[in-house]
């Protein structure tokens, strides 16, 4: 079983709807948890990062942490046909651990 | 201020072969990450270096090895390539790796 799960998708939703992405993890050291879109030929772009439970809301984007059901979520509002890339949640641990453990990654399509 | 870059984009190289690739981080960024990006297995971490040190690595072979330079810059070296390196091999530089790290867009290696 992987560290972290994330659904691969592919999720189609029509412009403007709220847009839900989720991952789930099993390592309880996992403290900070990110969020980044990868369009097709380019590499990740950091969205946004939270550390330990909570809400964080950036614009249209607002991620979730739930540490209690080790479950994270994205949420895009009015979504955009920009918006269309591949959504990767990444997750870090305590001291002494620097890397990130990625889930698959969800590919998100917005139609317009 | 500059992205991460990563030379050169594109390699096809020939089993049995070896190769290096390049990585030059954000100015001031200290710490230096590579992935393996595949489509089965997703982004998975190589190794990170730190002032020159690697203070965290992955669980790939030997064959994977990594240095960084005293001006940050970072390479990384696969010997003896097999079929099944074949991927998108991402940079990433951070002045905290646990929560942001900003990734290069890459070097598609073609083993064949």
């Amino acid at each position: 079983q992987k560290e972290v799960e994330q659904d691969p998708g592919p999720l189609s939703v029509p412009e403007g709807a709220i847009v839900s992405l989720n991952c789930t993890y099993s390592n309880s050291a996992f403290q900070y948890f990110m969020w980044y879109r990868q369009y097709s030929r380019k590499g990740p772009e950091l969205l946004m990062y939270t550390y330990s439970s909570g809400n964080k809301e950036d614009g249209r984007f607002t991620a979730q942490v739930d540490k209690s059901s080790k479950y994270i979520s994205l949420f895009i509002r009015d979504s955009q046909p920009s918006d269309s890339a591949t959504y990767l949640c990444a997750m870090s641990g305590g001291f002494g651990n620097e890397k990130l453990t990625f889930g698959t990654g969800t590919r998100l399509t917005i139609i317009p | 201020k500059a992205g991460v870059t990563q030379t050169p984009r594109y390699l096809i190289k020939t089993r049995g072969q070896q190769v290096t690739l390049s990585c030059s981080p954000i100015s001031g960024h200290r710490s230096v990450s590579w992935y393996q990006q595949t489509p089965g297995q997703g982004l998975q971490f190589l190794f990170e270096y730190f002032s020159e040190t690697q203070r965290n690595k992955g669980n790939f072979p030997g064959r994977f090895s990594g240095r960084q330079f005293s001006n940050s810059r970072s390479e990384m070296n696969v010997s003896t390539l097999e079929l099944g390196d074949s991927a998108l091999y991402l940079c990433a530089s951070s002045q905290n790796p646990k929560t942001e790290a900003f990734f290069g867009q890459g070097t598609r290696l073609t083993v064949v």
